[in-house]
């Protein structure tokens, strides 16, 4: 079966320090993959996602970048993160004509 | 484009009373409409979801049907258990390959007590 794991649970970091948040999917191949970012008190909003290695397409400006350097790798990154970066991060997949499954998601808090 | 207007919470209720979520949204074309929740701690998880107009989507007592001629999907639950106590996110995507770009709405916090 297919599995997601996204890590860390959580994050405390100073502003102006780097990021990297890491998700990688087992148990298929192709997969379409996401980063989702929860702000405080406001929906969940679509950062970026990817339909193959190296394609990645943003969906909000920002202060972050993401990666997907192997087929079932997903990174998320900053090379130095404001206050505005904190939230809540959810990694997601989904494959050809099924609905997403997430991650645990990721709490970060900058400081 | 496309947004998702989800009724504004906390909603608190007792254990075994009846729960409504409202759920309206705006897009183009024919959208896939999902109910995602996610339990303390965890991350979201499909509850149901419906595909094409007049469709119901059912799981776990719960049930929404996709209402083209008014744009909703409301969430219902005839009897709530305190286990049901979670965030509840109103959820739509264009489908096919696109099925993992949602549209979220505000997400609703439901709260049972015993």
């Amino acid at each position: 079966s297919q599995t997601i794991h996204q890590w860390p649970a959580t994050l405390v970091q100073p502003v102006g320090s780097p990021l990297s948040l890491e998700c990688t999917v087992e148990g298929t191949s192709n997969p379409n993959l996401y980063w989702y970012r929860q702000a405080a008190g406001r929906g969940l909003q679509l950062l970026f996602y990817s339909v193959g290695i190296g394609q990645i397409s943003s969906e909000v400006p920002q202060n972050l970048s993401a990666s997907r350097p192997q087929d079932r790798q997903f990174i998320l990154s900053s090379k130095k993160l404001l206050l505005s970066d904190s939230g809540f991060y959810l990694c997601a997949w989904n494959g050809r004509n099924t609905e997403a499954f997430f991650g645990q998601g990721t709490r970060l808090t900058v400081v | 484009g496309d947004s998702v207007t989800q009724m504004e919470g906390p909603v608190t209720l007792s254990e075994e009373a009846f729960l409504t979520i409202n759920c309206t949204y705006t897009a183009t074309g024919y959208p896939s409409l999902f109910w995602y929740v996610q339990y303390p701690g965890e991350g979201l998880q499909l509850l149901l979801k419906a595909t094409k107009a007049d469709d119901k989507g059912s799981n776990k007592g719960f049930e929404a049907t996709y209402r083209k001629e008014t744009t909703s999907f409301h969430l219902e639950k005839g009897s709530v258990q305190v286990s049901d106590s979670a965030v509840y996110f109103c959820a739509l995507t264009a489908g096919g390959t696109s099925y993992g770009k949602l549209t979220f709405g505000q997400g609703t916090i439901l709260t049972v007590h015993p």
